[in-house]
């Protein structure tokens, strides 16, 4: 166990479905990272939070939409999604203070119909 | 633009042999390495670190080489195990000393496989 959770493992959604990804630290970290992995491509870093303040936006589609309610806890909303964003979602946490060591959560599987 | 790639995608050794994957990086700013190791069904998980001003960090049985002259880094495994059957990723950032957190590119992972 890394300390970092995520639910639900396994998600299949269609196309005009809402649901959410959810993700929660028990390190005491303050910064929290989403990532998508997808067969054959390196993971590919989408959002980071730092301090519940969202520092970076790798030019990710609005279909996904971050959420950081406090340090602990990191949502990803998902609407509309096509089905190229079939992946595997990972999320991380960190110190976030100069520390660039980050902590994985085991990833949703994420399937768009 | 920048890029962590790796050279080979696929590595398979007998088990007790040692194991080196090896990781190529673009960025001549890159100040932080990692290696992370993914088994099947999990996130990758932290092995070793090494920052720009060393050129060799051990662990246990876990050795990372630097060459910032060629951009190059190396993962040794002595005595590889089945249990170290697993992608293998480096990843790099630049941001050390920058910012607090760390903006990690990551490479597009080897895949070791160790035979019994």
């Amino acid at each position: 166990e890394t300390g970092v959770t995520q639910t639900p493992r396994h998600l299949v959604m269609g196309m005009t479905n809402k649901k959410s990804l959810k993700c929660e630290q028990h390190l005491g970290h303050n910064a929290m990272y989403w990532y998508k992995q997808s067969a054959k491509k390196p993971l590919e870093l989408m959002f980071v939070y730092n301090f519940k303040e969202q520092t970076e936006n790798n030019s990710v589609p609005s279909r996904f939409s971050p959420e950081c309610p406090n340090s602990s806890h990191l949502f990803l909303h998902l609407h509309t999604l096509q089905p190229e964003d079939s992946a595997l979602y990972l999320c991380a946490s960190s110190s976030g203070q100069g520390s660039y060591e980050q902590y994985f959560g085991p990833g949703t599987r994420l399937t768009v119909t | 633009g920048e890029s962590v790639g790796l050279h080979l995608p696929t590595l398979s050794v007998q088990e007790g042999d040692n194991s080196i994957i090896n990781c190529a990086y673009s960025n001549s700013a890159s100040d932080y390495f990692i290696w992370y190791k993914q088994e099947s069904g999990k996130g990758p998980q932290f092995i070793i670190d090494i920052r720009s001003n060393m050129d060799k960090r051990q662990g246990q049985r876990v050795t990372v080489l630097l060459n910032k002259t060629v951009k190059h880094l190396s993962l040794q495994i002595a005595a590889t195990q089945p249990g170290d059957s697993a992608v293998y990723f480096c990843a790099e950032t630049p941001n050390a000393g920058g910012t607090s957190y760390g903006k990690l590119t990551f490479g597009q992972g080897t895949i070791l496989t160790v035979h019994p």
